[in-house]
């Protein structure tokens, strides 16, 4: 099977402007969650998706959202960009609510300037 | 609140010695508990998990790791280091809350280094 694929791999936007990343769980995953890397914060969880319904959300500002397709695939947003946003956007996903382990992609590298 | 802690920044070790990665947890409830490395320019990659049963839980490519809830400890471990074994090593927490939500608190992670 092919494993979690995140789109795209890298981008650089300027402050202000708004981004939208892409997640595409391995094939039968429904559960699909996101984490924020930072040198600065370590790994810090954003949220979490299942048949297209959030079931759980990080602490972070109303500027990230994110949403599930009928498809599983997610997408994460995040507007009026600030530098500390600058970080590797990682997607997670595993087949359902019952499985224990997550599989993650090779996550969004994120620069703002 | 619910934690995880990993003491040390990087651990040092000699391709062929045995090596340890620590990890401490502070969770209400069972907990349930994971490894994950990561390689540069990676995401995360899945080592082993303890749900339940036996302490000693045994992972990929020959890691394993023991479980004490005494101790409130869950360190990583291998015989027999490599020196592709050198990445970074995430410890994580599964938090309670809805049932079976997948949200992960991790480690700050450690640094293997493994030398010829």
């Amino acid at each position: 099977k092919a494993g979690v694929t995140q789109t795209p791999r890298y981008l650089i936007k300027t402050r202000g402007q708004q981004v939208t990343l892409s997640c595409s769980p391995i094939s039968g995953h429904r559960s699909v969650s996101w984490y924020q890397q930072t040198p600065g914060q370590g790994l810090q969880f954003l949220f979490e998706y299942f048949s297209e319904t959030q079931r759980n959300k990080g602490n972070f500002p109303g500027r990230f959202s994110g949403r599930q397709f009928s498809n599983s695939r997610s997408e994460m947003n995040v507007s009026t960009l600030e530098l500390g946003d600058s970080a590797l956007y990682l997607c997670a996903s595993r087949p359902g609510t019952v499985a224990y382990e997550q599989y993650f992609g090779p996550g969004t590298r994120l620069t703002v300037t | 609140a619910q934690s995880v802690a990993q003491p040390e920044d990087q651990v040092n070790v000699a391709e062929g010695n045995p090596l340890t990665v620590k990890c401490t947890y502070s969770v209400s409830g069972n907990p349930y508990l994971f490894w994950y490395v990561q390689y540069p320019n990676r995401g995360l990659q899945f080592l082993l998990k303890y749900i339940t049963g036996d302490n000693l839980v045994k992972g990929s490519y020959g890691f394993e790791a023991e479980f004490n809830k005494s101790q409130t400890s869950f360190h990583l471990k291998k015989p027999s280091a490599l020196v592709s074994d050198s990445a970074l090593y995430f410890c994580a927490v599964r938090v309670g809350g809805p049932s079976n939500t997948g949200k992960l608190i991790f480690g700050q992670g450690t640094t293997l280094q493994v030398k010829p």
